[in-house]
Formats: structure tokens, sequence, C-alpha cells
């Protein structure tokens, strides 16, 4: 069955950075693009970027196009997504997702990891 | 940049009841919508998308409408597990940003 499993919970300073892992089971990681999303406390969804797993291409939100770097390992089965610059409005549960085939949505998500920035 | 506004915040109801929410996009994007359900310590669920295609294993009580700039997320009958936020997302062009929820809650 298809999984995405993610690394755990961080704490961080301000103007540090993190690097969140997902771990792809059950299926071809190179097949599906990978997203990112966040949610700060009592924020939206938010969007952060994409990548297709299969030629590592990329797509990031404005918001966070100087900040963000996701990236893809094939051989281990694992996105990666690195936010620099840390700050408290960075406080957020980051969820990755595999994008359904065919496009358009996100049918598997990893469980979520809670980054707390803090001094 | 395609701002999606999602209305009412907050809806009230009891279960059993009807529920409609709204999602408007600030430009067209075809059919090119997604539906989902979020709770709180849980990774969010895709429910509709394609604008009316409902995802696998979902029930028949959600069904979703609309086109070009205005949708609907309907729940016919609401059972207790339903419950819980819902975000629409456009998937017509980069980026691909959230609408800002519709908190169901319980009256």
């Amino acid at each position: 069955q298809v999984q995405l499993v993610q690394s755990g919970a961080e704490v961080k300073k301000p103007g540090a950075s993190v690097k969140v892992s997902c771990k792809a089971s059950g299926y071809t990681f190179t097949s599906y693009s990978i997203h990112w999303v966040r949610q700060a406390p009592g924020q939206r969804l938010e969007w952060m970027g994409w990548i297709n797993a299969g030629n590592g291409n990329t797509k990031y939100s404005q918001k966070f196009q100087d900040r963000v770097t996701i990236t893809g390992d094939s051989s281990a089965s694992t996105g990666y997504m690195e936010l620099s610059r840390l700050t408290s409005e960075d406080t957020a549960i980051y969820y990755c997702a595999r994008e359904a085939p065919g496009g358009r949505r996100e049918d598997y998500w990893g469980q979520g990891t809670l980054v707390t920035v803090s001094s | 940049e395609i701002v999606l506004t999602q209305s009412p915040a907050t809806l009230s109801l009891s279960p059993g009841e009807r529920a409609t929410l709204s999602c408007r996009t600030s430009q067209s994007v075809g059919s090119q919508l997604t539906w989902y359900q979020h709770k709180p310590g849980q990774a969010p669920r895709l429910l509709i998308y394609d604008a009316s295609n409902r995802a696998a294993g979902i029930p028949a009580r959600f069904s979703g409408s609309g086109s070009g700039t205005d949708f609907t997320l309907t729940i016919s009958s609401l059972e207790p597990e339903d419950f819980a936020v819902y975000y629409c997302q456009q998937r017509y062009n980069w980026p691909i940003p959230f609408g800002g929820g519709t908190k169901v809650e319980i009256k």
C-alpha cells in the first residue's frame, strides 16, 4: 500500500534551516510528483512547492521562492523540503503529498512534521 | 496568482442537515478545482477533483459542482465524522493556492 512517512518534529532557532524528509513506499517513486504543503497555527493550508520525482523539475510558491529547496533521492525513494532563514512565522505542520495519476490532486499524504521555530 | 475565496467561513449545522460550501476563484479555472477535508491532527483528505469527481472511497453524500469561477461542495446529510474544515484548491495553473477554508461545526 502507498505510504508517505515523514521525519520527526524539529525545534529550530530563528535564522536556522530545517530539512524535512518524506519516504515513499508502495509505488515507484520516480513515477509521481510530490507536493509540499504547510499549515501554521490557525491558518489555512499553504502550498509551498512541487517536484517531479522523475526528472527533478520543481516549482515553488513565490512566497517561499528564495528560501525553499525541494529535492528527491530516487535511490532512497525519499523527497526533501529544506526551508532556510527560519522565523517564528514558519512554525507550522509541514506535509508532503503524492500527486495522483492524472494529476490535479494529491491522493496520499504524509503524517505531517511539526517544525517549531523559537529562540 | 489566482485567489480562491471560500464562503461561509463557518457553517453551523446539525447532523443530518445539508451543507453547501462555496468556492469562488478570481479567474476562470475551467473545471480544475479540488476539494479537501482537514481534521485537527490529521493529514488533509482528498474528496473531489476536477470539480465533480469523487475520489476513491469517498461517500456518495459528498458531491461537487461548478465550473469557471464558481464551485460548490455539497454534503447531502451530515454525519458526525464530517465536521471538519474544507478547503478548495485550483489546479488550472501555477501556483496552486488553497482557499481560506470553511469550518463545518456542530450546531
